[in-house]
């Protein structure tokens, strides 16, 4: 299957800072997503986005559907020690069944 | 919201026999169920996307004798590791698609050891 490339691999903060990660694919995605992953769980569904261009907040949470619609960011504003886990992208193909395709992730600890 | 629900949550099996994970969609109703597997610090990988009433459709690579799935009805498939091996352990995810839309949730995951 496809699978997306997420910079940067992992990310060490200090709490109160801000977090930027993006995600590039060869291919193109109608639909990006980005989701939070904690050990031991599903992935939880943070900000989507369904048109090129489109910028999404949730929060302190800000993610941005690339142009090309080849690519997405995800912005973290002030971060907080809670902010800790693996950060997924995700894209839904143009054609198929709509199954998503997961980016490498972004682990992410913040140091209060 | 929409809730998926996996069970067992973890279940230790011995090599060479079968194990049944659960995916149920508890207040929806899901025609397309999509089963993914992670390894330890790695990203998920869909196995294969099971659609209610026909055949899965599995990934290259992915052995469907082996990784049986049924969708037997628009609520609930399973995934079923058959003659498990320790290679097979690894963290098992289950996906739901709204019917008639394009949301998808996610289940909590199954752990699966095979010892």
């Amino acid at each position: 299957g496809q699978q997306l490339n997420q910079s940067p691999q992992s990310m060490f903060i200090q709490e109160g800072e801000d977090v930027s990660m993006n995600c590039t694919s060869s291919s193109i995605f109608n639909t990006w997503l980005w989701y939070k992953q904690e050990p031991g769980e599903g992935p939880v569904l943070l900000i989507a986005l369904y048109k090129a261009g489109e910028l999404t907040s949730n929060g302190r949470l800000t993610a941005q559907f690339g142009i090309t619609r080849k690519d997405s960011f995800l912005n973290i504003s002030a971060s907080i020690p809670s902010d800790v886990g693996i950060y997924f992208c995700a894209g839904q193909t143009l054609t198929g069944a709509n199954n998503l395709f997961f980016g490498t992730g972004t682990r992410l600890t913040v140091i209060p | 919201g929409a809730v998926v629900s996996q069970h067992p949550s973890r279940v230790i099996c011995k090599s060479g026999t079968s194990v049944k994970i659960e995916c149920r969609s508890l207040d929806f109703q899901a025609t397309t169920m999509f089963w993914y597997r992670q390894f330890p610090k790695q990203s998920l990988m869909l196995m294969a996307t099971s659609n209610e009433g026909s055949k899965a459709t599995y990934e290259q690579g992915v052995e469907k004798d082996k990784f049986l799935i049924n969708h037997a009805s628009l609520t609930l498939s399973t995934l079923t590791v058959t003659s498990a091996h320790p290679e097979d352990s690894s963290f098992y995810i289950c996906s739901a698609r709204v019917a008639g839309g394009n949301t998808i949730y996610f289940g909590e995951g199954s752990w699966l050891t095979v010892v």
